[in-house]
This record gives C-alpha cells, structure tokens and sequence, in this order.
C-alpha cells in the first residue's frame, strides 16, 4: 500500500508551546484528513482539507495541503494537556476509494 | 445520534475460533470500513462497502470476510482466528469514497 510519513514519531513539550507536526509522500493525494486518538479511543476527526495550498484552522488548530499535493502540516498553538494523543494524518488519491493512514505522531504534553 | 457504534469492545479467542464483530451507523452514511491497528503502524484497510449488499478489499483482506445486508450496519467475520489477528479493530463510515470517514470506539481482539 502507499507509505504516508509521519514525522516525528513523538513529541514531549511544555505546556503553552506551539506544535508542528506533517506528513509526507511520494504519491499525490486530492484529499487530507487529520485525526486525534485518545487511549482506548478511535480517531476523531479534526480537520479535512480538499485543495493544493489550503489553509484551514479548527481552533488552535491549523493544517495546511502542500502545494505539491504531496505533504500536509498541522501546527497547535499554546499546547495544553489535553491535547495529548497520537495524530493521525490520511490522504486519498485521485483514483481511489481508499484512505491511506500515516503511522503517527504521539504528543505529550507536560504541565 | 450515536453515530458509529462498535460491538463487543474486547474479547479473546483461541486459535481457529470464529467470530464476528458488528458495526453500525445512524448517520445514513453510503460507505462502511473495517480497519485494524497495530502497534507502530497506522490503520490499514481490511474490507469496504460502498452500499448495501456490496463489499470489496483492502490493503490486508486475507482471513476476514464481511457482509453489508443492511445499509446501517456492517459485519467483520475472522472464520478461523490466528495470532497474527490479534490487533484493533476499527469500523468507520462516510457519505460518499472521498468524504470525511467517522471512527467508532475500536474492539480489542486477542487471539491466543
């Protein structure tokens, strides 16, 4: 299947910081997704984006779709605990019917 | 509104045991998923309906089989369980192929 790369693995930040995070391929993708999962939870969708260069805030949220088609960022700004979770990026390609995830980012926060 | 929901939430199996877990959705979505997660990997695609009374594969069908006789609910069958089944299973749903999909709380599978 398609590799979508997440990067980093992991974060450890102080509360109040601001988070980068993205996620990239060697393939394009039409759509963007980026979820949230708490432990014992499923994912939850946080942001959703549909165009090259898109920029769409939920919040203290932001994601960006790359202008190559081929990576998207998400940023949290002024971080708190309960942000903590792994993020999720998926991206679906032109052709498919299929959602590709990334493997994660998992996010700590520290008070 | 539950939106989607998942049954059971854990169970353990023995090897070649069978099973079935159940999804259902009250949002009239068109499009179903069963997904597993494993530790280190992101979710990867088992089977997918775009309707009722259709089905088709994912990434990683091998050992599972599925049927949408209802278009609400949508059923994940290991016929034969093995330990390489161990994982978490998430069902998720859309309107349509490129839409936004919305998870259900995932069942915790082992099989030993």
């Amino acid at each position: 299947g398609q590799q979508l790369n997440q990067s980093p693995q992991s974060m450890f930040i102080q509360e109040g910081e601001d988070v980068s995070m993205n996620c990239t391929s060697s393939s394009i993708f039409n759509t963007w997704l980026w979820y949230k999962q708490d432990p014992g939870e499923g994912p939850v969708l946080l942001i959703a984006l549909y165009k090259a260069g898109e920029l769409t805030s939920n919040g203290r949220l932001t994601a960006q779709f790359g202008i190559t088609r081929k990576d998207s960022f998400l940023n949290i700004s002024a971080s708190i605990p309960s942000d903590v979770g792994i993020y999720f990026c998926a991206g679906l390609q032109a052709t498919g019917n299929q959602f590709y995830f990334g493997t994660g980012t998992s996010l700590t926060v520290i008070p | 509104n539950a939106g989607v929901t998942q049954t059971p939430k854990f169970r353990v199996l023995k090897t070649g045991q069978s099973m079935t877990l159940l999804c259902a959705q009250d949002m009239n979505h068109e499009y179903m998923y069963w997904y597993r997660q494993d530790p280190g990997m992101g979710l990867r695609l088992i089977h997918y309906s775009v309707g009722e009374g259709t089905t088709a594969k994912g990434e990683v069908p091998d050992g599972y089989n599925v049927s949408r006789l209802k278009k609400q609910n949508f059923l994940l069958g290991l016929e034969s369980a093995a330990p390489s089944q161990t994982s978490v299973y998430f069902c998720a749903s859309s309107y349509f192929g490129g839409d936004e999909q919305y998870f259900g709380p995932g069942t915790r599978l082992t099989v030993t």
